[in-house]
């Protein structure tokens, strides 16, 4: 089985532009997390999307937004960009609830000029 | 307010040692623990998982223990090999997440095994 999908892999934008990433969970997981990774610090939670509707957000400003389609998959959308959002972008997809481990894909390494 | 710590920051190694990478956490409330490995500009491979109801968890050369009460994982690495060089992050799973079911990360320990 494939596991989680990201698009695209690199991605280099200017300051002000907006950006739109894509993740496919693993087949049959129907929750889907994203997380920014700064160089040098761990992943923190952006989103959490289960069955299309929001579940979590961490302590991101309204410029970050994300929504889950029908198939599950999810698409994560920054506006106003800004230097500092410059980093990789994780998707994980897991079963529903917490007790379940989550799986994480490959990443989108953004950077902003 | 939860926050993950892990040392050492970086670990050098010979091949062939055995080494322990340490985790803290500041609130006993947790669903589970888990370990994951990041290669260099890579995403996160999960390596173990750990309930919170559950003292260890093994996976071939990997052992990982939870004492939840005092806040502290530990990742023993048997026989290390260069192939293991790499980040190891841990990532608890909060009780006080409501119906979300985030993970917060430590800021990792770089592991270098020297051939």
């Amino acid at each position: 089985d494939a596991g989680v999908t990201q698009s695209p892999t690199h991605l280099i934008k200017t300051r002000g532009q907006h950006v739109t990433l894509r993740c496919s969970p693993i087949s049959g997981h129907k929750s889907v997390s994203w997380y920014q990774q700064v160089l040098g610090q761990g992943p923190q939670f952006i989103f959490q999307y289960y069955e299309k509707e929001e579940r979590g957000r961490g302590n991101f400003p309204d410029r970050f937004s994300a929504r889950q389609f029908p198939n599950y998959s999810s698409e994560l959308n920054v506006n106003a960009l800004l230097l500092g959002d410059s980093a990789l972008y994780l998707c994980a997809s897991s079963l529903e609830g917490q007790l379940y481990e989550q799986y994480f894909g490959p990443g989108t390494r953004l950077t902003v000029t | 307010k939860q926050e993950v710590t892990q040392i050492p920051a970086a670990l050098s190694v010979p091949e062939g040692e055995n080494l322990v990478l340490n985790c803290s956490f500041t609130d006993s409330a947790i669903y589970n623990l888990q370990w994951f490995r990041q290669d260099p500009g890579k995403g996160l491979t999960s390596l173990l998982l750990i309930q919170s109801s559950q003292r260890e968890q093994t996976s071939g050369r990997l052992n990982a223990s939870l004492d939840k009460s005092s806040g502290r994982s530990t990742l023993y690495i048997a026989a290390s090999q260069p192939g293991d060089s790499a980040t190891y992050l841990c990532a608890v799973s909060p009780l006080k997440g409501g119906a979300t079911n985030k993970l917060i990360f430590g800021t990792g320990t770089l592991l270098a095994v020297q051939p």
